[in-house]
């Protein structure tokens, strides 16, 4: 199993571009989520969704929008971007609800200039 | 906000010591979880501890939980270099309206020194 994957590794945006940073996993996992992680600040969760149709936000969602299409893609999309969210993203699964244990995958690092 | 917080933020200790690390948090919670994460990678689940347990063991991990002082702390016996890392703790509560969430602190990093 791949596990969680993350594409792309690293991303440059101009402020007010946009682009979908993009999360797969391969476990059947319903339960998949999104964070960033900013120095100093630990993760901070943006959206979440527990199962495909469904999602729902975070502590952070301003800006953000996800969709749920399939249970194995939760793509992340930066609507206008803004240097704020210079930031590294994680992408994270579990089986059931977030009370079972995290799969993260990589990370994205994210620079809005 | 913010409803873990470990102590201490930072921890240098030479190898072969035992490493310990603190979780303090404010609001009942269902479960707490510890996650390790290596620089630059992402996290990696090391062991969770439910809301009515007391102490948990994995291998070389040593995790307590004292709920009426609403606070955990991580043991990391014998340490070695490859344990050099970065430690957070993860709180699993009741967010309102039907809603769970797992909350991280800002997390201990350690430097295991050969």
């Amino acid at each position: 199993n791949a596990g969680v994957t993350q594409t792309p590794k690293f991303q440059v945006l101009k402020t007010g571009q946009s682009m979908t940073l993009q999360c797969a996993q391969d476990m059947n996992h319903e339960y998949m989520s999104w964070y960033r992680q900013d120095p100093g600040m630990g993760l901070r969760l943006i959206h979440y969704s527990v199962g495909a149709g469904i999602t729902d936000q975070g502590e952070v969602p301003n800006g953000y929008n996800v969709s749920r299409s399939t249970t194995e893609d939760f793509p992340l999309r930066l609507l206008s971007a803004a240097p704020s969210q210079t930031s590294v993203y994680f992408c994270a699964s579990s089986k059931g609800p977030s009370a079972y244990e995290q799969y993260f995958g990589p990370g994205t690092r994210l620079t809005v200039t | 906000s913010q409803q873990g917080e470990e102590d201490p933020q930072a921890l240098s200790i030479q190898e072969g010591e035992n490493a310990t690390m603190n979780c303090s948090y404010k609001t009942s919670i269902n479960n707490l979880q510890w996650y390790r994460q290596n620089s630059g990678r992402g996290l990696v689940h090391l062991i969770l501890i439910r809301s009515n347990e007391r102490e948990k063991h994995s291998g070389r991990l040593r995790v307590t939980l004292d709920t009426s002082k609403k606070s955990s702390s991580l043991l990391i016996t014998a340490s070695r270099a490859a344990d050099t890392a970065s430690y957070f703790c993860a709180t699993h509560r009741y967010s309102g309206a039907g809603s769970y969430q797992l909350t991280f602190g800002k997390g201990t990093k350690l430097s295991v020194i050969p």
